[in-house]
C-alpha cells in the first residue's frame, strides 16, 4: 500500500502562514486530497487532486505538488483552523490516508 | 442539501456481526458511489471498500475483504455494511463518505461525510 507521510505536529501564531507536507512511499501523480478534522467531527474535505479547493472552502487554504511530495498551506492561520489535518491519496490501490498533522495555534 | 446519516453506536460482543447504515439524501443516490471508513486512534483513516448504488458493484481493500460486505437499498436511499466476525480490533467510528464516482475514472475524494457510527466490540 502506499504510505503517506505526515509530521505529527505544528505550533503557529495566528496571522501566520504554515505549510503542511506530505509525502507518498511511490507515486500519486495528483490525486491527494486533504481533510480537516476537528475533535468529535467527521473530517471536512479542503482540497481535492493536490490544488483544487472545495466548495466553501476560505481561500486561506490552497494546496500544491505532484508526484510525491505535497503540501497544504494555510495563509493567514486564524484561531478556528486549529485540528488535525490528513492526506489521502486515490491513485493507487487501496486508498490510503496519512497519519495526520495536529495543527496548535500559539 | 446533501446529507449521509449514519445509525446509532454499537455495542456488540465478539464472534457477532453488525450491520451501519447510511442513509442519504438531498441528491440523487445512484449518481454517484458510497465509501466506507474506518478510524481508530491507533491505525488512523483506513479505507474499507466502495459501492455503485446503481449496480451493486463493489470494491473491497484487501485488508478488509471477508471483513465487511457493502450493500445498498435503493427503495430508501440507504447503504449499508456489515461487518462480520468482530474482535476488539475492529472497534473504531465507521464512516459512509461519498465520492463522485468511478474510482478509475474520476479519482475518489470525500466531500460529504456521515457522522460516524461508534462500533465498541467487548464481551
Amino acid at each position: 500500500d502506499t504510505v503517506l507521510t505526515q509530521s505529527p505536529a505544528l505550533a503557529v501564531s495566528p496571522g501566520e502562514r504554515v505549510s503542511i507536507s506530505c509525502r507518498a512511499s511511490e507515486g500519486v501523480n495528483s490525486y491527494m486530497h486533504w481533510y480537516q478534522q476537528k475533535p468529535g467531527q467527521q473530517p471536512k474535505l479542503l482540497i481535492y487532486k493536490a490544488s483544487n479547493l472545495a466548495s466553501g472552502v476560505p481561500a486561506r487554504f490552497s494546496g500544491s505538488g505532484s508526484g510525491t511530495d505535497f503540501t497544504l498551506t494555510i495563509d493567514p492561520v486564524e484561531a478556528d483552523d486549529t485540528a488535525t489535518y490528513f492526506c489521502q491519496q486515490s491513485w493507487n490501490d487501496p486508498d490510503t490516508f496519512g497519519a495526520g498533522t495536529k495543527l496548535e495555534l500559539k | 442539501q446533501v446529507q449521509l446519516q449514519q445509525s446509532g453506536a454499537e455495542l456488540v460482543k465478539p464472534g457477532t456481526s453488525v450491520k451501519l447504515s447510511c442513509k442519504a439524501s438531498g441528491y440523487t443516490f445512484t449518481s454517484n458511489h458510497m465509501n466506507w471508513i474506518k478510524q481508530t486512534t491507533g491505525q488512523g483513516l483506513e479505507w474499507i471498500g466502495i459501492i455503485n448504488p446503481g449496480s451493486g458493484g463493489t470494491s473491497y481493500n484487501v485488508k478488509f475483504k471477508g471483513k465487511a460486505t457493502l450493500t445498498v437499498d435503493k427503495s430508501s436511499s440507504t447503504a449499508f455494511m456489515q461487518l462480520s466476525s468482530l474482535t476488539p480490533e475492529d472497534s473504531a467510528v465507521y464512516y459512509c463518505a461519498r465520492s463522485r464516482g468511478n474510482k478509475q475514472l474520476y479519482g475518489n475524494w470525500f466531500a460529504y461525510w456521515g457522522q460516524g457510527t461508534l462500533v465498541t466490540v467487548s464481551s
